[in-house]
């Protein structure tokens, strides 16, 4: 059974900068979440993809996007990136679109703005 | 007040010794919740879930769960130095089905 794997590990991007941050869920996995973790606070949900559609978002801005591919592989795009952007973006991948099911992380993108 | 609210600790506690990390909710309409471990610098790993109240046993770790209390807990018993991480604790929104994390304990095992 393959895991969660994420790309690229760890990535420095200037402000004013977009990035992308790719997702591979667990085989047999059809949804999958975003978080962003700041140093020594828990995950932020930002959204979450279902069958391709997006199921649920937490207060993050709309610079903050995302899609999902029929493989249900996931991307997460910041545009006009900021400083308070530097933190751990967590992909977890669970079954169906229910927060009731566990979900099981990547091991993460460390993303730091300059 | 948070939604999952943790005591950011840190808990240490000796070798061998119980460690009791505790967590409580606001959304009473939650119905799962879910411990996670996370070393420094890497990402969260589930070490349990439960969905009914009372106790759930999976090897040195027990969760409890009081849906009246709105209160979990995890229980390690023989805490070794290789358990000491941050345990995060977990729980879905009943409205949006999104997971809310608490911060945090980190958990400190002393030789």
């Amino acid at each position: 059974e393959t895991g969660v794997t994420q790309s690229p590990t760890h990535l420095i991007k200037t402000r004013g900068q977009q990035v992308t941050l790719r997702c591979s869920s667990q085989s047999g996995h059809n949804t999958v979440s975003w978080y962003q973790q700041a140093l020594g606070q828990g995950p932020q949900f930002i959204f979450q993809y279902y069958r391709e559609e997006e199921n649920g978002r937490g207060n993050f801005p709309p610079r903050f996007s995302g899609l999902q591919f029929p493989n249900y592989s996931s991307e997460l795009n910041v545009n006009a990136l900021e400083l308070d952007d530097s933190a751990l973006y967590l992909c977890a991948s669970s079954l169906q679109g229910s927060g009731n099911q566990p979900q099981h992380f990547g091991d993460g993108t460390r993303l730091s703005i300059l | 007040q948070k939604e999952v609210e943790q005591n950011s600790g840190p808990l240490s506690v000796p070798e061998g010794a119980i460690a009791s990390l505790n967590c409580t909710y606001s959304d009473r309409g939650s119905q799962s919740f879910f411990w996670y471990r996370q070393y420094s610098g890497k990402s969260p790993e589930l070490i349990m879930s439960i969905y009914s109240n009372g106790d759930k046993e999976d090897g040195r770790f027990t969760a409890q769960l009081n849906k009246a209390s709105q209160y979990v807990s995890l229980l390690i018993r023989d805490s070794q130095p290789s358990d000491s991480a941050t345990y995060l604790c977990a729980a879905p929104s009943s409205n949006t089905g999104k997971l809310i994390f608490g911060q945090g304990t980190t958990l400190q095992v002393k030789p």
